[in-house]
């Protein structure tokens, strides 16, 4: 079956610096991906997607990679602010789009002054 | 434009009970998918609603089941509740040719 992981349940960053969050995911049918950002007591919140036939994304701030030689994708976050602090989550579907999004358990990023 | 809203937010009900949940989808959406989520995990995927049918469905038992209407909205029915049940309840909405599923803010579902 589909599985997708996360390498660290908790990301304690300085305010300013750089975040990455890695999440690992199993089924190399997989073709969509997306990291979400969810805030206590709220839905989760779209921040980037990416499709396999790219390895790079950019938004504003944020970066995916993916590589599927490993079946990794990460995400980076530039000049990580307070607001950032939320539980991430990546997604993967192998539809090619998101109707049965695979979660992972999350990575709790703590932005610290 | 109003995103994905769910009601009601918060409920709390007692083992054995059914419970419907409600959902519409951001306008111009024509999917409605509805997943659960435990406290401290990812969510889980239920169903998907495309064109008032079930397209897709996860793991979970007959006793969740849903409808979607020719609004798009969509309801999440769940009977005979155990206290397993108890979690927040997410429906996403997206454009069934494009992706890129939004979620509302959740039911809160204590089975007690």
């Amino acid at each position: 079956g589909e599985s997708v992981g996360l390498h660290l349940p908790t990301l304690s960053v300085q305010e300013g610096d750089n975040s990455i969050i890695n999440c690992a995911y199993s089924n190399s049918a997989s073709d969509y991906f997306i990291w979400y950002k969810q805030e206590s007591g709220k839905g989760p919140q779209f921040i980037i997607d990416i499709r396999s036939n790219m390895d790079k994304r950019q938004g504003q701030r944020v970066t995916v990679l993916l590589n599927k030689t490993v079946k990794h994708l990460s995400l980076q976050i530039a000049a990580t602010q307070p607001g950032d602090s939320a539980v991430y989550f990546c997604a993967s579907d192998n539809t090619g789009t998101a109707s049965k999004l695979t979660f992972g358990t999350g990575t709790r990023l703590q932005v610290t002054l | 434009d109003a995103g994905v809203t769910q009601s009601p937010t918060h409920l709390i009900k007692t083992r054995g009970q059914q419970v419907t949940l409600r959902c519409s989808p951001k306008s111009g959406h024509d999917t409605v998918s509805w997943y659960q989520q435990a406290l401290g995990q990812g969510p889980q995927f239920i169903f998907q609603y495309y064109e008032e049918e079930e397209r897709q469905r996860g793991n979970f038992p007959d006793r969740f089941s849903g409808h979607q209407f020719p609004n798009y909205s969509s309801e999440l029915n769940v009977n005979a509740l155990l206290l397993g049940d108890s979690a927040l309840y997410l429906c996403a909405s997206s454009l069934v040719s494009t992706g890129e599923a939004f979620f509302g803010q959740g039911t809160r579902l204590t089975v007690v």
